[in-house]
């Protein structure tokens, strides 16, 4: 069964400084997301994308915050100056429709931010 | 915005034992509701879903049971097993935009 996959697994930066983080959607899906999960916390909503470009955003979702689909398989969530408040499980997750579709989640990016 | 509450925060249970999740939400437009289980260390995933067109819907010992008018929605785990223990997550999406508002989570132990 096809899976989202996310790389690095875990991501360790200094404040201050910029990180990548990658997911490769399900092939056939057209909506890709971004949550993360700060420890022992909820899972929160950050930006949603389509047709190569933000369909609904946060207010987590800030300058900091970008999203590129570079290629035709890479999904990426870049924030440009880590705060240690940036700390938390980063979660891709893909859509085949809109609406009421099944969101898949990947197995996440535990970010770090000393 | 949209706010979900879920309760409890924790439920241990014997094993064969049911167990029941509760939330409530707030935007009466949401008109999907998915609940996903996540265990340690792993990613959510989707074990049931109800759209606001029905009351109730079964999946072998999984029920969800969404109650619209009073903004509510329960997952139920019937005759639990060691393998159901986890956090469940329920969340809800209105029908402008496809961004899920998750509830806190409930961890549930089931002891063998």
């Amino acid at each position: 069964e096809p899976e989202v996959t996310q790389t690095p697994s875990h991501q360790v930066t200094q404040m201050g400084q910029e990180v990548i983080l990658r997911c490769v959607p399900i092939s056939n899906h057209l909506y890709f997301y971004w949550y993360r999960q700060i420890l022992g916390q909820k899972v929160e909503f950050l930006v949603s994308f389509y047709n190569n470009e933000i369909s609904e955003k946060s207010e987590i979702f800030d300058d900091q915050f970008s999203v590129e689909r570079p290629d035709g398989s890479n999904f990426t969530l870049k924030i440009r100056s880590t705060k240690l408040e940036d700390s938390a499980m980063y979660f891709c997750a893909s859509s085949r429709t809109s609406g009421g579709a099944e969101q898949f989640f990947g197995p996440g990016t535990r970010l770090t931010v000393l | 915005g949209e706010n979900v509450e879920q309760h409890p925060s924790t439920l241990s249970v014997q094993e064969g034992d049911s167990a029941v999740i509760k939330c409530t939400y707030s935007d009466s437009a949401s008109n999907y509701f998915p609940w996903y289980k996540q265990e340690l260390g792993k990613r959510p995933q989707l074990i049931i879903d109800i759209r606001s067109n029905v009351g109730e819907k079964k999946d072998q010992r999984i029920a969800v049971t969404l109650n619209k008018t009073a903004k509510h929605f329960s997952l139920h785990i019937t005759e639990t097993q060691p393998e159901d223990s986890a956090v469940y997550f329920c969340a809800a999406r209105d029908n402008a935009g496809n961004m899920l508002t998750f509830g806190g989570g409930t961890r549930l132990m089931v002891k063998p």
